[in-house]
């Protein structure tokens, strides 16, 4: 089955360290997102990536790095200088919209709580 | 600049009784509005979309939205809840040439037995 898949579910961490989360699709999709979501605020965009090798900062982009190697995949890191990581993130995929509309296919998130 | 606004955070109904969830749009080019479902840490389901053509969108379980533009306005709606939808709900925007989708800040959906 073609889909979105994030690990890990649940992830802590301690104060200070860099983490990674981890999301890959097989829906064979171009453009790649990360949100974060905190409760009443909805979904903050942080980065996004159309295409291999390129990605752009989203509204939220401070403390967390990405990259885009290959198109199945787009790792999070969420370093030490994000100051206040806990949340929710959510991993989106979508067919590039140069010609079409953009409809987002998400995974079932990661849980993030520093300890 | 696009965005999306909902109305009410928390919205209660009875089982049975219509469900109206509010999202107001602005955006200065036609827009394309969605309506996702989220249940308790899952991700997001995709309801219904409106792009072009019939302002009238039907989605999954016995959703649907109408566009109306001179109210820029996109209202889910559903004619009888069930205690299955209990869930929150996100609006969102984007239009044509736009990598971003935008996000309502959402509203949860309680059904009362």
């Amino acid at each position: 089955d073609g889909g979105i898949t994030q690990s890990p579910k649940y992830l802590f961490r301690k104060e200070g360290q860099n983490v990674t989360l981890s999301c890959e699709q097989n829906l064979n999709h171009d453009a790649m997102y990360w949100y974060r979501q905190d409760p009443g605020q909805g979904l903050r965009l942080i980065y996004y990536s159309q295409i291999v090798n390129d990605f752009q900062k989203g509204d939220i982009a401070e403390g967390y790095s990405v990259s885009r190697e290959k198109k199945e995949s787009f790792p999070l890191t969420v370093t030490s200088a994000q100051k206040n990581p806990t949340a929710f993130y959510l991993c989106a995929s979508s067919i590039e919209n140069a010609r079409m509309n953009t409809e987002a296919f998400f995974g079932q998130g990661t849980r993030l709580t520093v300890v | 600049a696009q965005s999306v606004t909902q109305l009410g955070s928390h919205v209660s109904v009875s089982e049975g009784a219509l469900v109206l969830l509010r999202c107001n749009y602005s955006s200065s080019v036609p827009p394309y509005l969605f309506w996702y479902v989220q249940y308790p840490n899952q991700g997001l389901q995709l309801l219904l979309k409106y792009t072009t053509g019939a302002t009238l969108v039907k989605g999954i379980n016995g959703f649907e939205a109408e566009f109306k533009k001179s109210e820029t306005s996109f209202h889910l709606t559903k004619p009888s809840a069930h205690m299955s939808d209990a869930a929150e709900y996100f609006c969102a925007v984007t239009y044509f040439g736009n990598e971003k989708l935008t996000f309502g800040t959402g509203t949860r959906l309680t059904i009362i037995p």
